[in-house]
């Protein structure tokens, strides 16, 4: 089990440009949420996808979006990407709703916005 | 809105040495709180959740609601405990997790 994965690992954008961040949960697992992690900061929780739908969201402006497909993998979108957006993506994936809290999350995707 | 808080960045103990990892936290209700940690080249991963009261890898954790703490404890200090550790708090039961900042605890020898 490769467990969680995230495509890219790596990316480059400008101001102004979209990105799309792909996320494939943990075997098993029907739920996805997105994080931002900052530099020196921790994960902050952007929303959760559950049963295809987005279930709970943090504080993040609509810029900001996803979508979960049948298989159950995910993708974040950022439109209109600001300098601020430089930052390491995390996804987490886990089972069932509501769950024990333990999250399994990939090795991310980071993000350079120039 | 609720907060976690790790008052420090950097923790620096010998091996053998007492952990105390602290963690404060500012929600009126009852959350649940977690321990994550982050070893060298690894992903982020749970240590150890309050409502369990486990012992992990020699961990301890205690929920203080009249200090509102959940400090991560160990009693001797081991090489590999060396990492990154981020406390987080959780309303509800979904996948919102509130992380503090973390703290990297490093064992000298």
């Amino acid at each position: 089990d490769a467990g969680v994965t995230q495509s890219p690992t790596h990316l480059i954008k400008t101001r102004g440009q979209q990105v799309t961040l792909r996320c494939s949960p943990k075997s098993g697992h029907d739920t996805v949420s997105w994080y931002q992690q900052a530099l020196g900061q921790g994960p902050q929780f952007i929303f959760q996808y559950y049963e295809e739908e987005e279930r709970q969201r943090g504080n993040f402006p609509d810029r900001f979006s996803g979508h979960q497909f049948p298989n159950y993998s995910s993708e974040l979108n950022v439109n209109a990407l600001l300098l601020g957006d430089s930052a390491l993506y995390l996804c987490a994936s886990s089972f069932g709703q509501p769950n024990t809290g333990e999250l399994f999350f990939g090795e991310g995707s980071r993000l350079t916005v120039l | 809105a609720q907060r976690v808080t790790q008052p420090e960045k950097l923790l620096s103990v010998f091996k053998g040495a007492p952990v105390e990892l602290k963690c404060n936290y500012s929600y009126s209700g009852s959350p649940e709180l977690f321990w994550y940690v982050q070893y060298s080249r690894q992903r982020l991963q749970l240590l150890l959740r309050h409502i369990s009261r486990e012992s992990i890898k020699g961990f301890t954790a205690d929920l203080n609601k009249g200090e509102t703490s959940f400090h991560l404890k160990k009693p001797f200090a081991q090489e590999e405990d060396s990492a990154m550790y981020y406390c987080a708090l959780r309303v509800g039961g979904g996948n919102k997790l509130t992380f503090g900042t973390g703290t990297q605890l490093k064992v000298e020898l």
